[in-house]
């Protein structure tokens, strides 16, 4: 069972544009929600967080909006720069619980 | 400052033949993960650990054993390969349970079995 859903595998964006990555969950005690950031042949990255007492948390071009009555969050990021291109993953964990579920993915291309 | 280290960064493995991936951390976490990443699976829990001397199952556990007896190594067994473990597979240390301490992964292992 699929705990974390990114229903989008792969997005092109043009560069300067907003890229929006959608993930959607269905366990409702997550209350903490990650992004990372993969290129390939290296790690993922931390990109951005955001606790579930917020709807909202930005960090220079990145923004995740968090929608928890619809299980839905966001990452919004503007204006889009090539080397944004990467895989997304997006991750929940329940607080006190110390392991993180992920997501599978959305690859994000930014068209120069 | 090297973070997550994972060795070998390549392998090849027959079926049945054993192997052990190792991982270092050198930012005193007390928390250490084993993920694998298989395509369209996205990253799945293998064992993790919540301090030196403990591991506890993850999502996907069997075939695999674990030991932390150092707090800045955690190694990563397999007893007997099969084709199924061909995978990348992701080692990642943490802080903790404290709100903002986000997972920091070494860049991979990419494991065939043939």
């Amino acid at each position: 069972d699929q705990q974390v859903k990114q229903n989008s595998p792969s997005l092109s964006v043009q560069e300067g544009r907003i890229s929006i990555l959608n993930c959607d969950y269905t366990n409702s005690m997550f209350d903490y929600f990650l992004w990372y950031k993969k290129y390939p042949a290296e790690g993922p990255t931390f990109l951005i967080s955001i606790s579930s007492i917020k709807d909202k948390n930005e960090d220079g071009r990145f923004t995740v909006f968090l929608n928890k009555s619809a299980k839905h969050l966001s990452l919004h990021i503007v204006p889009s720069q090539p080397g944004d291109s990467a895989v997304y993953f997006c991750a929940a964990r329940n607080f006190g619980n110390e392991k993180l579920t992920f997501g599978t993915g959305t690859r994000l291309t930014i068209i120069p | 400052n090297a973070g997550v280290t994972q060795t070998p960064k390549f392998r090849v493995l027959k079926t049945g033949q054993s192997m052990t991936l190792l991982c270092a951390q050198d930012m005193n976490h007390e928390y250490m993960y084993w993920y694998r990443q298989d395509p369209g699976m996205g990253l799945r829990l293998i064992h993790y650990s919540v301090g030196e001397g403990t591991t506890a199952k993850g999502e996907v556990p069997d075939g695999y054993n674990v030991s932390r007896l150092k707090k800045q190594n955690f190694l990563l067994g397999l007893e007997s390969a099969a084709p199924s473990q061909t995978s990348v597979y992701f080692c990642a240390s943490s802080q903790g349970r404290t709100i903002g301490s986000p997972l920091h992964f070494g860049n991979g292992t990419r494991l065939t079995v043939t």
